[in-house]
């Protein structure tokens, strides 16, 4: 069964500074993996997903980074802002494609 | 598109009662998905439909919850009855299976269920 971890489960920072959240997952037979967004009270946006045969994803400030050998993704966001603040979960996507296990999430404070 | 469609937003029940919650896919998408999020638990996935037919409901925590998809516009998840240890998020999501999309899943702004 696929075991999603994400570390740390909660970081405060400046603004201004770059940080990286991480996501580790226990069986490297993936489909893919995604990364989300939660706000406070609302549902989940996609911020990046990376297919299985990639390395790298790319979206403005955020860069994804995927290493199936390892277990590993990491979400490097540059420049952060108070609006990145927000919960992050990473979600690995099973090899049928379609059931997500969810880690618990890396709830980001960018202090102004 | 407006997105993944959830409704009611809120739903507060007294225990014992039947709760009905409704999503609407992203037209064209042929995959549904039903999570719930909790403290405890962080997000589960429930129930998933392709084409209409449910393909994986090992996330249904018990026969009190079901889940049906009439047609690929509309889906229920119901609770009969329901239980305070059943109040939770409960959100929609939807992807479309092609090459270019690789299953990236959208999702709806939830329901937040009270069961009293």
């Amino acid at each position: 069964k696929q075991e999603v971890t994400q570390i740390p489960a909660a970081l405060s920072v400046p603004e201004g500074e770059n940080l990286v959240l991480n996501c580790s997952f226990t069986d490297s037979a993936i489909y893919n993996l995604q990364w989300f967004r939660q706000d406070p009270g609302k549902g989940l946006t996609s911020l990046l997903l990376i297919q299985s045969s990639q390395r790298e994803q790319t979206s403005g400030r955020l860069n994804a980074s995927l290493d199936k050998s390892s277990g590993r993704s990491t979400l490097y966001i540059a420049a952060s802002q108070p609006g990145d603040s927000a919960t992050y979960l990473c979600a690995a996507t099973e090899t049928s494609g379609s059931r997500l296990t969810f880690g618990e999430g890396t709830q980001l404070t960018v202090n102004p | 598109d407006a997105g993944v469609i959830q409704s009611p937003r809120h739903e507060v029940t007294e225990m014992g009662q039947e709760v009905t919650l409704r999503c609407k896919p992203i037209s064209g998408h042929d995959y549904l998905f039903w999570y719930r999020q909790t403290m405890m638990r962080g997000l589960e996935l429930l129930i998933y439909f392709n084409n209409n037919v449910p393909i994986d409901d090992s996330g249904m925590p018990e026969d009190r919850f079901s889940a049906k998809m009439p047609n690929a516009s509309f889906s229920t998840l119901k609770i009969q009855p329901s239980e305070p240890r059943d109040s939770a998020v409960y959100f929609c999501a939807s992807s479309l299976a092609t090459s270019q999309t690789w299953m990236e899943q959208f999702f709806g702004p939830g329901t937040r269920l009270t069961v009293l």
